[in-house]
């Protein structure tokens, strides 16, 4: 089944406790991205990834990381997490970043953050 | 304000009726992209209309988009109480003619339908 798995689900950690939150796409596509919900604020791009090795800032970078070492994977780092970063996380892939129909996306189910 | 705003905020209707959503958004676009988000769950997408394409249908969903106005509207029609989910809009913005994949979300619709 095709799909984007996003681990873990749920997660309650505390101020400064760097955390890693795994994405995962069995499509093979090139383009994978992650977004921040918040409530009032929609989705926001975090970071995006175009190919492997390739990665470039969203709208709102701050306080994250990620790399791309492999097609499938693309990780999202907190290396030191804030309050402000509590939000619920998705992470999402599409075939190419590119013109036409290619760069419909597909969302993983989420990861709600909380950061005391 | 951001690229892909919706319209309402908020709609409240009966199984049965009509539901209309509205974009609006500020650069020119590749695409424009409708996503259906069950509560707290991930987005999955229902529809793309391309920037020379002024209206698309898929079931009980019609999409217009207006690129003069900047804007797009998505109807669903005899709406069920299933229907119940917040609506995004997505915006395949151009740079310098060219799309880089990146699709800028509005904050959505919230449609709750009553049975």
């Amino acid at each position: 089944e095709a799909q984007v798995t996003q681990n873990p689900r749920y997660l309650i950690t505390v101020t400064g406790k760097k955390l890693t939150v795994t994405c995962s796409q069995n499509m093979n596509h090139e383009y994978m991205s992650w977004y921040r919900q918040d409530p009032g604020l929609g989705l926001r791009q975090i970071y995006y990834s175009m190919n492997v090795e390739v990665t470039d800032k969203g709208d709102v970078p701050e306080g994250y990381k990620v790399s791309r070492k492999e097609k499938r994977n693309f990780p999202l780092i907190l290396e030191s997490p804030s309050p402000n970063q509590t939000s619920l996380y998705f992470c999402a892939s599409s075939l190419f970043g590119g013109t036409g129909v290619k760069n419909i996306q597909y969302f993983g189910a989420g990861t709600r953050l909380s950061v005391l | 304000s951001q690229q892909g705003e919706e319209d309402p905020q908020a709609l409240s209707i009966q199984e049965g009726e009509n539901a209309t959503m509205n974009c609006s958004y500020k650069t020119s676009i590749n695409n424009l992209q409708w996503y259906r988000q069950n509560s707290g769950r991930g987005l999955v997408h229902l529809i793309l209309i391309r920037s020379n394409e002024r209206e698309k249908h898929s079931g009980r969903l019609r999409v217009t988009l207006d690129t003069s106005k900047k804007s797009s509207s998505l109807l669903i029609t005899a709406s069920r109480a299933a229907d119940t989910a917040s609506y995004f809009c997505a915006t395949d913005a151009l740079a310098g003619g060219t799309s880089y994949g990146k699709l800028t979300f509005g904050q959505g619709t919230i449609l709750t339908v009553h049975p």
